[in-house]
């Protein structure tokens, strides 16, 4: 079973910061990584899917990158509305699991 | 655009079933286009995956709780739904339904508001 391990647990940043949050997979997951937004109260709403590419409205701030069993999403300049918790997720492999998430907070 | 909506009681009892619904529009559960699916998110923690089925009526569900879990769908009422059976605290959870596109595989595109259900003893 595929472990996703989301680093680091909490974030603390500053609007217009640059923030970069980590998923590694216990084992290759190739590129079937996606990334979601969940504020409280709301359900998750996918940012990224295959490892970089951008759900539909997503603004150009939110990037993905990586392969394999690292990746990273990254947030350009943090706006007030990005302060949330971010939850990566593998489809690559049977059961297909969800990280812990990250908690970005304002600094 | 596709919305779900979930219903079903907010309370159940231990070592009941806990059934739910999730209502769908814009789109239709017998198109084949989507893999239909149920996902929990514990109080305070993180989210957990519990199955799918698709329009041809094939399942599939996380191995933690196969033994418990039918998913089944109303081509009629354009609606799929969870039983769970003999629910403890543990399943204390809030309960989204979710669509992933067959062209996206297992990402969950659209989702539901979500529906907390509390096991009680």
């Amino acid at each position: 079973e595929i472990v996703l391990t989301q680093s680091p647990a909490t974030l603390s940043l500053s609007p217009g910061e640059r923030a970069t949050l980590s998923c590694r997979a216990s084992q290759s997951i190739r590129n079937y990584l996606a990334w979601y937004q969940q504020k409280p109260g709301q359900a998750p709403r996918l940012l990224i899917y295959d490892a970089s590419n951008r759900a539909t409205g997503i603004p150009a701030r939110f990037s993905g990158s990586g392969s394999g069993t690292d990746f990273t999403l990254t947030i350009s300049s943090l706006e007030p509305e990005d302060f949330a918790v971010y939850s990566c997720h593998q489809r690559s492999d049977w059961p297909y699991a969800f990280g812990q998430g990250t908690k970005l907070e304002i600094k | 655009q596709v919305q779900l909506q979930e219903s079903g009681p907010g309370l159940v009892k231990a070592s009941e079933t806990l059934s739910l619904t999730c209502t769908v529009s814009g789109g239709s559960v017998s198109s084949g286009s989507c893999y239909w699916s149920w996902i929990r998110q514990p109080p305070g923690q993180g989210l957990e995956w519990i199955g799918y089925i698709y329009s041809s009526g094939s399942t599939n569900y996380n191995p933690s709780l196969k033994s418990r879990v039918t998913i089944s769908v109303d081509t009629s009422k354009n609606q799929f739904s969870l039983k769970l059976s003999s629910v403890t605290a543990a399943d204390t959870a809030v309960y989204y339904c979710a669509s992933a596109p067959i062209t996206m595989g297992l990402t969950f595109e659209y989702w539901g508001q979500g529906t907390p259900v509390t096991v009680s003893s």
